[in-house]
């Protein structure tokens, strides 16, 4: 599975867009990107998966370049409720369970 | 609907003690994970089931680790004996192919504390 590379952590402030970044420079022609959020004392939460171009539902965008080597999650908008862990996985479709330290945002006022 | 229940919520034991943790997975959802989550760290998979077998249990140290889905639905997670450096959360999730991108949907977890 392929290797994944986030910040550590990243601060933004209320009304901010945050952009957080995932390398994963091995990524394999079937494998997918999913984004998880997990506040404290919770079990992580699913945010967005994609392949390539990019994806948008309700609370986040993902943009995957034509390389596929990169990901970035973006959060419009974020509020001090969205001060959370955030994990990039990388792995064929439906085998998306290797979470690494992931980021740690913090949204201040 | 109902979302993944896990029990106890909390639980404290002595080194070479047992325990065993619950989970009742969403109804119709055929796949259940076991994740352990240190402190700091994000959760590391444990066991995957598929319905009542197995599909993934490279990562559960079976030597003190058991984990079983009687019927497909619930599961239960066993240490025996627990060790110091078992202190963790214990998430369990469940999916079902249907679902958009193959999500997840996590527990609260049990916390447990080793003493």
């Amino acid at each position: 599975l392929a290797k994944t590379t986030q910040p550590i952590s990243m601060d933004s402030y209320e009304g901010q867009e945050v952009n957080i970044t995932c390398s994963h420079n091995n990524i394999a022609t079937n494998d997918y990107i999913t984004w998880y959020q997990q506040f404290p004392s919770q079990g992580p939460r699913f945010i967005i998966q994609g392949y390539k171009t990019k994806v948008t539902n309700e609370v986040a965008s993902l943009f995957i370049p034509a390389d596929r080597k990169s990901s970035t999650l973006s959060l419009p908008r974020v509020s001090l409720s969205d001060t959370a862990v955030y994990y990039c996985l990388v792995g064929p479709y439906g085998q998306n369970f290797v979470f690494g330290p992931g980021t740690r945002l913090s949204v201040l006022p | 609907e109902a979302g993944v229940a896990q029990s106890p919520r909390y639980k404290i034991i002595e080194k070479r003690q047992s325990v065993a943790f619950w989970c009742n997975p969403i109804s119709g959802h055929a796949t259940l994970y076991w994740y352990q989550q240190i402190l700091g760290q994000g959760p590391k998979l444990l066991i995957q089931f598929q319905n009542n077998g197995v599909v993934d249990d490279s990562q559960l140290p079976k030597d003190r680790f058991s984990a079983e889905r009687l019927k497909g639905v619930d599961s239960t997670l066993k240490i025996q004996p627990a060790k110091l450096e078992d202190s963790a959360v214990y998430l369990c999730a469940s999916s079902e192919r249907r679902l958009a991108g193959y999500e997840q949907y996590f527990g609260p977890g049990t916390r447990l504390t080793v003493t």
